[in-house]
């Protein structure tokens, strides 16, 4: 079975502070994409960032960056000088055969300022 | 391109009624995909095309639900015999495999009510 896992429910950083959300998963597929979604309320889902399974380093875009642990199973997500539009759910998911995307049930961050 | 649209954007329906929505992807994505979402959980995948091929549809979708991408174009979802335990935001999806595996882009969703 395909499942992603977030165990933080809600999660709360002060302006300019870093936080790590956190995110693992279950599978037997070997080659796979992990991603971190936001999705600010009453808007759609986008992408934060993305990670190839079979790349061993960590995915950066700006303020955001990965912790993947491959052997694990642990994909967390880390924002760096947390600002106010950051404030969203968080969603991590994986496309592990191929025919759909897994989510995991998310986490709402705060942003407090 | 703008993006993945999805029509309409709210919907209040009288249980049994029957209802459809349409989501029309990004333009060169040849995959699309339909998510239910309820309130503080996460997307639950309902079915997936690729091009105009149905290839799979979640268990949890009842007899009740149908999905159609003609031309391989744009798609609709219709809900049969509404119930309130349908009510929920409807997720359309698409991406593209001719690059390899990317992410998915969403639209912006249709909010179903059943009263």
């Amino acid at each position: 079975a395909q499942t992603v896992t977030q165990s933080q429910p809600e999660m709360s950083v002060q302006e300019a502070e870093t936080v790590t959300l956190s995110c693992t998963y279950d599978t037997s597929e070997s080659d796979y994409y992990l991603f971190w979604y936001k999705q600010p309320p009453s808007r759609q889902m986008i992408l934060v960032i993305r990670q190839e399974a079979y790349k061993q380093q960590n995915a950066t875009e700006n303020r955001f960056s990965v912790n993947f642990q491959k052997a694990a199973k642990s994909f967390s997500l880390k924002i760096s000088d947390s600002q106010l539009g950051d404030a969203a759910m968080y969603f991590c998911a994986s496309d592990f055969t191929g025919n759909q995307f897994y989510f995991g049930t998310g986490t709402s961050l705060t942003v407090i300022p | 391109d703008t993006g993945v649209s999805q029509d309409p954007r709210h919907k209040i329906t009288k249980r049994g009624q029957n209802v459809t929505f349409r989501c029309d992807p990004i333009s060169e994505h040849n995959r699309l995909y339909w998510y239910r979402q309820t309130l503080g959980q996460g997307p639950e995948f309902l079915t997936y095309f690729q091009n105009e091929a149905q290839l799979e549809k979640s268990r949890l979708l009842s007899d009740r639900f149908s999905a159609e991408r003609p031309k391989g174009s744009f798609s609709t979802l219709e809900i049969q015999r509404t119930e309130q335990g349908d009510s929920a935001m409807y997720l359309c999806a698409s991406s593209s495999i001719r690059v390899g595996n990317t992410e998915a882009f969403f639209g912006q969703g249709t909010r179903l009510t059943v009263v």
